[in-house]
């Protein structure tokens, strides 16, 4: 099966810590995002990657890192600098980075901090 | 920076009634997608209408575009209880895509 997936479903961590996320993606596309999305509120992106060993920041990437080593991989960090980082967190890919077409979500990750 | 601005933010409706939700943008786009939300899950594609498209159809949905007004509109015919989920519009330009924050549509048996 083709397809993005996202571990864990369920996130608990400790204020303090850092915590990955993970996102793998077997539909041989180019670019990955990360989306975050708060109660009741829109997708606000965090960080994208157009192409491997390359990604730009989105709107919030602050408290946040990335890494882009694999085609498939795009792991998401949220590190001790993110200062309201409980959230529902969305991985997505389009075929290419180019001109913006269809993104595939994966099933999100909930976070939160306790 | 959000641009796809939904409305209503919320709407109720009975089974086998129509469902019209809007979405309003503020600059130019290439193209306009609406994505559907079950509760605690990851968005899904619905349909992508171009800047050179005023509608388009897909089973039970249509979509309309008005460049000059920058707003589209996604009507859903005669909806069914697993219909209800959150719909969100997203517009790309030059950038990656940016979304509303979606009306949550509800519909009664």
């Amino acid at each position: 099966d083709g397809g993005i997936t996202q571990s864990p479903k369920y996130l608990f961590r400790k204020e303090g810590q850092n915590v990955t996320l993970s996102c793998e993606q077997n539909l041989n596309h180019d670019a990955m995002y990360w989306y975050r999305q708060d109660p009741g509120q829109g997708l606000r992106l965090i960080y994208y990657s157009q192409i491997v060993n390359d990604f730009q920041k989105g709107d919030i990437a602050e408290g946040y890192s990335v890494s882009r080593e694999k085609k498939e991989s795009f792991p998401l960090t949220v590190t001790s600098a993110q200062k309201n980082p409980t959230a529902f967190y969305l991985c997505a890919s389009t075929p290419s980075g180019g001109a913006p077409d269809t993104q595939y979500f994966g099933p999100g990750t909930r976070l939160t901090v306790l | 920076s959000q641009q796809g601005e939904e409305d209503p933010q919320a709407l109720s409706i009975q089974e086998g009634e129509n469902a019209t939700m809007n979405c309003s943008y503020k600059t130019s786009i290439n193209n306009l997608q609406w994505y559907r939300q079950n509760s605690g899950r990851g968005l899904v594609h619905l349909i992508l209408i171009r800047s050179n498209e005023r509608e388009k159809h897909s089973g039970r949905l249509r979509v309309t575009l008005d460049t000059s007004k920058k707003s589209s509109s996604l009507l859903i015919t005669a909806s069914r209880a697993a219909d209800t989920a959150s719909y969100f519009c997203a517009t790309s330009g030059n950038t990656p895509l940016v979304f509303g924050k979606g009306t949550r549509l509800s519909v009664i048996a």
